[in-house]
């Protein structure tokens, strides 16, 4: 069982599309970190989030972090085709040291 | 500065066969890690290491074993290879360690492991 839900599993848009990808959980985050990966990479980390109802931008990329610290958002605008990869959430628990990542969602931008 | 370098890049075992993958970093971090990438299933904690000579249990243990060698090095051994141990293994590393808090871990590369 995922501890961290991720949604949609795959997403494919044009280039200069907006999309927004999802990362849900039915307990509290202590932080959140959100990671790209490109085909035949590792993980790359975006941004880590640590207060409900947070949002860091980080050029195109606008990351939120839910009020109840259970949810989270990854919103890209005008999306490019170097925005293509794996993107990935991870959530940390402060109670037993455990960190525990989602499946993903792969994202496909079409030129 | 190399960051993190695993080596292989690619392999394909026999079942019962044995191998070690190995594993680098020059950033003079503390904490080192493996896991594994399945597809459906995220990545998933083998092991983990907080500093030379310590060693513990992630989400996947069974089947592994670790060596962490010095403060670079973290090697991954698999005794006898099973066909569910294909998968795609990533290691990283970090300044801190986990009981520090939430840390950035930087990531190898990846080795794709095929288990026949």
């Amino acid at each position: 069982t995922q501890l961290l839900e991720q949604s949609p599993q795959f997403l494919s848009i044009q280039e200069g599309e907006n999309l927004t990808v999802y990362c849900n959980s039915s307990s509290v985050f202590s932080s959140l970190q959100w990671y790209r990966q490109e085909p035949g990479e590792g993980p790359v980390l975006l941004v880590t989030v640590v207060t409900g109802g947070e949002v860091k931008k980080l050029k195109r990329l606008t990351f939120q972090f839910g009020d109840a610290r259970k949810d989270s958002s990854l919103h890209i605008t005008a999306a490019q085709t170097g925005d293509t990869g794996l993107y990935l959430c991870a959530r940390y628990r402060s109670n037993d040291y455990k960190l525990s990542f989602g499946a993903g969602t792969t994202v496909t931008v079409r030129a | 500065n190399a960051g993190v370098t695993q080596t292989p890049k690619f392999q394909v075992l026999k079942t019962g066969q044995s191998m070690t993958l190995q594993c680098a970093q020059d950033m003079n971090h503390n904490s080192m890690y493996w896991y594994r990438q399945d597809p459906g299933m995220g990545l998933r904690l083998i092991y983990y290491s907080a500093s030379e000579g310590t060693t513990d249990k992630g989400e996947v243990p069974n089947g592994y074993n670790v060596s962490r060698l010095n403060k670079r090095e973290f090697s991954l051994r698999l005794e006898s290879a099973a066909p569910s141990q294909t998968s795609v293994y990533f290691c990283a590393s970090s300044e801190g360690t986990l009981a520090g808090g939430f840390l950035t871990q930087y990531f190898g590369p990846g080795t794709r492991l095929t288990v026949l």
